[in-house]
């Protein structure tokens, strides 16, 4: 089945400094790829996704790089704020397995003032 | 946007007794919902995906009679924790798919936490 590798685990940026988190994927056939954002005790909140078939995404201070051939991907938080502390998650899709969501193993970062 | 409830958001139980945990799509249809776990600091584990109407599809390790899946309609998917014991305290969180417009994307409920004595 698929496998999903997040890194860092932890990730301490400056306000208003950039964060990057970076996935990898196992299942080349992989075709949606999610990312949440989780504050503690609630719910994950989809904040941006990616297709197979586009590279690059953004909305706003968020983006998202997708490439295929090295099966990795990535999420960009600029102009990080206080507010972004969070745990977040990338997953990878595969629609073929009924398109059950693969999470890595989440990121906490944490932006101080 | 799409809003998935669950009921209760957090439950206190004694060792041996069962638990029903309820998920409902509000403002859509969902004929597949997923139950996860999450342990503490830890990430999202699927345990099941449940299919309205047919049975639910377990995922390799979960005990399908002890963590019983009921999705009798398009918009409520119930997991039952039987016998349950300490080792099943967890926060238990299920999402479900909009079946009438983007079929990939999945919105979680709040989640239930479960503490089990």
């Amino acid at each position: 089945g698929e496998n999903v590798e997040q890194h860092p685990s932890t990730l301490s940026v400056q306000e208003g400094d950039s964060a990057v988190i970076k996935c990898t994927y196992s299942d080349s056939a992989s075709n949606y790829f999610p990312w949440y954002k989780q504050e503690l005790g609630k719910r994950p909140q989809l904040i941006i996704d990616i297709r197979s078939n586009v590279g690059e995404k953004k909305d706003q201070r968020i983006a998202v790089t997708l490439n295929k051939t090295a099966k990795h991907f990535s999420l960009h938080i600029t102009e990080t704020q206080p507010e972004d502390s969070a745990v977040y998650f990338c997953a990878a899709t595969l629609k073929a397995a009924g398109n059950k969501l693969t999470f890595g193993g989440g990121t906490r970062v944490l932006v101080k003032p | 946007g799409a809003v998935v409830s669950q009921h209760p958001s957090r439950v206190i139980c004694k060792s041996g007794t069962s638990v029903k945990i309820e998920c409902r799509s509000l403002d859509f249809q969902a004929t597949t919902m997923f139950w996860y776990r999450q342990f503490p600091k830890q990430s999202l584990m699927l345990m099941a995906t449940s299919n309205e109407g047919s049975k639910a599809t377990y995922e390799q390790g979960v005990e399908k009679d002890k963590f019983l899946i009921n999705h009798a309609s398009l918009t409520l998917s119930t997991l039952t924790v039987t016998s349950a014991h300490p080792e099943d305290s967890s926060f238990y969180i299920c999402s479900a798919r909009d079946a009438g417009t983007n079929q990939e994307t999945q919105y979680f409920g709040p989640g239930t936490r479960l503490l089990v004595l």
